[in-house]
């Protein structure tokens, strides 16, 4: 069985500091990371994706592999009141049909103003 | 305007009721895929979709049932064989060759 692994919070963080998230997953051969948010009672957004061959910023938001410990990360840097949500962390397993994702449960976000 | 939608937004039925969710893109995807999400827990997926006529269970097929004769639309029937209904119900879809998915805004359903 194919896991992703999240710490499911919350984190809390004041805002303007650093929010680090992080996710384990089992597959070694995993090749594509992504980065969802959700806000209670939406649907997953998506707001950042990499692949194995580098990490990734888009304005206050950085993705990160580190592929020998097989996790990867998000930093979201001057975090703010708005990013309060639960970010799920979603890996390709390698080798299945289709564009197939595994969705970790996610980790709780609080910024406190 | 591009998108998915979904609708209805909520639903509720009575236990033994079959149920269909729907889903509609407009981004010209290609695969498409139904989740089903629980309170606390990651999303799990129930069916996905390649092509048009194609379709592959996912993790929990159990008691649903899909169906893809047009690219623009993934229907998905929750039947009474489901034992727990009861979820928040999302859509997604991709485009070829790529692994990123775009979600609807997804259905409620409440199953008394």
């Amino acid at each position: 069985q194919k896991e992703v692994e999240q710490n499911s919070g919350p984190l809390s963080v004041p805002e303007g500091a650093i929010a680090s998230l992080n996710c384990t997953y089992s597959d070694r051969g995993s090749q594509s990371f992504f980065w969802y948010r959700q806000y209670s009672g939406k649907s997953p957004e998506l707001i950042m994706f990499i692949y194995s061959n580098g990490d990734k910023e888009d304005g206050r938001f950085t993705a990160q592999l580190n592929k020998a410990s097989q996790y990867v990360s998000l930093l979201i840097r001057d975090s703010q009141p708005s990013d309060s949500a639960t970010y799920l962390c979603a890996v390709t397993p390698e080798g299945e049909y289709g564009n197939k994702l595994v969705f970790g449960a996610g980790t709780i976000l609080r910024v406190k103003s | 305007d591009g998108g998915i939608t979904q609708s209805p937004k909520y639903l509720f039925r009575k236990e033994g009721q079959n149920v269909t969710l729907s889903c509609e893109q407009n981004l010209n995807h290609d695969a498409m895929y139904w989740y089903r999400q629980d309170p606390g827990q990651g999303l799990r997926l129930i069916y996905y979709s390649q092509i048009v006529n194609d379709f592959q269970k996912g993790d929990i097929a159990e008691g649903y049932s899909v169906s893809r004769e047009k690219k623009e639309s993934f229907p998905l029937t929750v039947t009474s064989a489901q034992k727990n209904p009861t979820a928040f119900y999302l859509c997604a879809s991709s485009p070829r060759d790529r692994n990123e998915q775009y979600f609807g805004p997804g259905t409620r359903l409440t199953v008394t």
